[in-house]
């Protein structure tokens, strides 16, 4: 089975820091990787998705970026932070190849609160 | 375009008590539909997924959920709520097969389920 890991767990920064939120996947190859955010009371909206290295997809206008260096590997950057960046971010990975495309696996998040 | 619609934000149950989530769905074709959990501050967790297979999906920890298409329902059931159900839940659609490739999932607003003792 595969395993996704975030960090950090929690973070604190300052509006116009520069953000860096990293997340890893084990246990598949290839896998289709994607960023969430959740804000206060809300539902999870799709940032980014990412079909394979070097691809990034942007889902909607934001202060975001996001890289995919690695197979497994699957960051998410910002230059400076704005207050409206803060919230629960999640990674999620595609299941293996068997699985059906749609079913994916989240991992543990990142809450970030810009002050 | 698919959209979600959970109808209830906040559900308040007592323990042992039925337990209905419920949820509405616009799509164009025959989705995929999923619930997840979502325990305080941590990740999510599938509990069930509709992929046009059996009607009546049974799901982890005692869920089930029954796809409706003549009601674009697809409201999460379970018998008897206990204490360690309280999260909050998530009623989710995918966009297979427009984009076939990307998985993208479309996600309800929420509903927080509290479970009193």
């Amino acid at each position: 089975s595969q395993t996704i890991h975030q960090w950090p767990a929690t973070l604190v920064q300052p509006v116009g820091s520069p953000l860096s939120l990293e997340c890893t996947v084990e246990g598949t190859s290839n896998p289709n990787l994607y960023w969430y955010r959740q804000a206060a009371g809300r539902g999870l909206q799709l940032l980014f998705y990412s079909v394979g290295i070097g691809q990034i997809s942007s889902e909607v206008p934001q202060n975001l970026s996001a890289s995919r260096p690695q197979d497994r590997q699957f960051i998410l950057s910002s230059k400076k932070l704005l207050l409206s960046d803060s919230g629960f971010y999640l990674c999620a990975s595609r299941g293996a190849l068997s699985t059906p495309l749609h079913e994916q696996y989240f991992g543990p998040g990142t809450r970030l609160t810009v002050t | 375009a698919q959209s979600v619609t959970q109808l209830d934000s906040h559900v308040s149950v007592s323990e042992g008590t039925p337990v209905l989530l419920r949820c509405n769905y616009s799509s164009s074709y025959s989705p995929s539909l999923f619930w997840y959990v979502q325990h305080p501050n941590k990740g999510l967790q599938l509990l069930l997924k509709y992929t046009s297979a059996a009607t009546l999906v049974k799901g982890i920890n005692g869920f089930e959920a029954e796809f409706k298409k003549s009601e674009t329902s697809f409201h999460l059931t379970k018998p008897s709520a206990h204490m360690s159900d309280a999260a909050e839940y998530f009623c989710v659609v995918s966009d297979y097969p427009f984009s076939s490739n990307t998985g993208k999932l479309i996600f309800g607003q929420g509903t927080t389920l509290q479970v009193k003792p």
